[in-house]
């Protein structure tokens, strides 16, 4: 079965600082990866999704950026972080042909 | 686009009781996933089930794609249960994309 790893667990960083979130997933070739962004409440909302190497696409504008130079590679990115990037970010595949999203342990950042 | 609707938002229980989480949805959908956020993030899959009844030991779920809604039974509850519980639908596309409501979060009291 597959696996998600992301790095770091846990992040603090100042306002304006530039940002790397990585997501690597290990038991499967080609999946779709997702990055969600659930901010204070509940609510997870869709970032970006990337069906492979080097495809990404954007669902809401904004100041992060995402990459996945590798195919089980996807990384979250951002030259110049805001107060509103505060929040718990989630990595997630879906397996070609299967409907089934996974979830990874996701990686808590706090801007100050 | 498609709207997504959880209800109750905030659930409170005495270990050992049963409860019905409620997700309706706005239009056709092709998946329908529900999650159990635990109280350290990680969102554990409980069901994929665009349509028909699935259970899992204590829990089932019930869709019923025509009517535009799907239920999420708790039997037995118990304090492991806490957590937000959530319902996320992808309605067309190849690539899958989740729509999640915004949960209901679920206190189980021993």
């Amino acid at each position: 079965s597959q696996t998600i790893h992301q790095w770091p667990a846990t992040l603090v960083q100042p306002v304006g600082s530039p940002l790397s979130l990585e997501c690597t997933v290990e038991g499967t070739s080609n999946p779709n990866l997702y990055w969600y962004r659930q901010a204070a409440g509940r609510g997870l909302q869709l970032l970006f999704y990337s069906v492979g190497i080097g495809q990404i696409s954007s669902e809401v504008p904004q100041n992060l950026s995402a990459s996945r130079p590798q195919d089980r590679q996807f990384i979250l990115s951002s030259k110049k972080l805001l107060l509103s990037d505060s929040g718990f970010y989630l990595c997630a595949l879906r397996r070609g042909g299967r409907e089934t999203q996974y979830f990874g342990p996701g990686t808590r950042l706090l801007v100050l | 686009g498609i709207q997504v609707e959880q209800s109750p938002p905030d659930l409170i229980l005495q270990e050992g009781a049963n409860s019905t989480l409620r997700c309706n949805f706005s239009d056709s959908v092709n998946n329908l996933q529900w999650f159990h956020q635990n109280p350290w993030g990680q969102l554990i899959n409980l069901f994929y089930i665009p349509s028909g009844t699935k259970q899992n030991g204590r829990l089932s779920a019930t869709t019923v794609a025509t009517e535009r809604y799907s239920l999420l039974y708790i039997s037995s509850s118990q304090t492991t249960d806490s957590g937000v519980y959530f319902c996320a639908v992808n309605y067309g596309g190849s690539q899958g994309n989740l729509i999640f409501g915004k949960g209901t979060k679920l206190s189980v009291k021993p």
